[in-house]
């Protein structure tokens, strides 16, 4: 079994929809939570940065974390094609540790 | 959010000879760099960690002979491939952070071994 299990899609959503990506884990000891975008032959782009459970919103993106069921989410609100791309979760137990990654969940947003 | 510039973006070569990649971290002192490949649509594998002054540690299967980084500065990590092989091509990113910060990428450079 992975460490960070990421459903790979790809998920397909209308214009306009919202975006609903998870990521579950194992390993009890992460603490630090961050969902990257990554479009095709590009590094991967930092979304959100979380500490610990709760909630962080920033613009149309929602990042949920609930560390008693080791399970992270992000939300997409009013999906664009351009947010067509791989969302990979990660996560480490420390900050300045290094990263474990999702596989990744491949997106696609029809106009 | 903090740039993260690569050089090449794209690179072929032939069998053989080796090929030095670029990572800097544009307006910030990155006191750790990470170099990671990534096939085709698989996730990012951490090949190694590298903290400025020091020798990098690499991860489980990676070749330090083949794969030698260094990090001479706090905004400048190299990534070599010695005696690159067709099996070699992949797309090579370096990530840099600051102590206790986030982790942010580079665009990423296509090695392709001919």
């Amino acid at each position: 079994q992975k460490e960070v299990e990421q459903d790979p899609g790809p998920l397909s959503v209308p214009e306009g929809a919202i975006v609903s990506l998870n990521c579950t884990y194992s390993n009890s000891a992460f603490q630090y939570f961050m969902w990257y975008r990554q479009y095709s032959r590009k590094g991967p782009e930092l979304l959100m940065y979380t500490y610990s459970s709760g909630n962080k919103e920033d613009g149309r993106f929602t990042a949920q974390v609930d560390k008693s069921s080791k399970y992270i989410s992000l939300f997409i609100r009013d999906s664009q094609p351009s947010d067509s791309a791989t969302y990979l979760c990660a996560m480490e137990e420390a900050a300045g540790n290094k990263l474990t990654f999702g596989g990744g969940t491949r997106v696609l947003v029809k106009p | 959010g903090a740039v993260v510039s690569q050089h090449p973006s794209w690179v072929i070569c032939k069998s053989g000879t080796s090929v030095k990649i670029e990572c800097r971290s544009l307006d910030f002192q990155a006191t750790t760099m990470f170099w990671y490949r990534q096939f085709p649509k698989q996730s990012l594998m951490l090949m190694a960690t590298s903290n400025e002054g020091s020798k990098a540690t690499y991860e489980q299967g990676v070749e330090k002979d083949k794969f030698l980084i260094n990090h001479a500065s706090l905004t400048l990590s190299t990534l070599t491939v010695t005696s690159a092989h067709p099996e070699d091509s992949s797309f090579y990113i370096c990530s840099a952070r600051q102590p206790q910060n986030e982790q942010y990428f580079g665009p990423g450079t296509r090695l392709t071994v001919t």
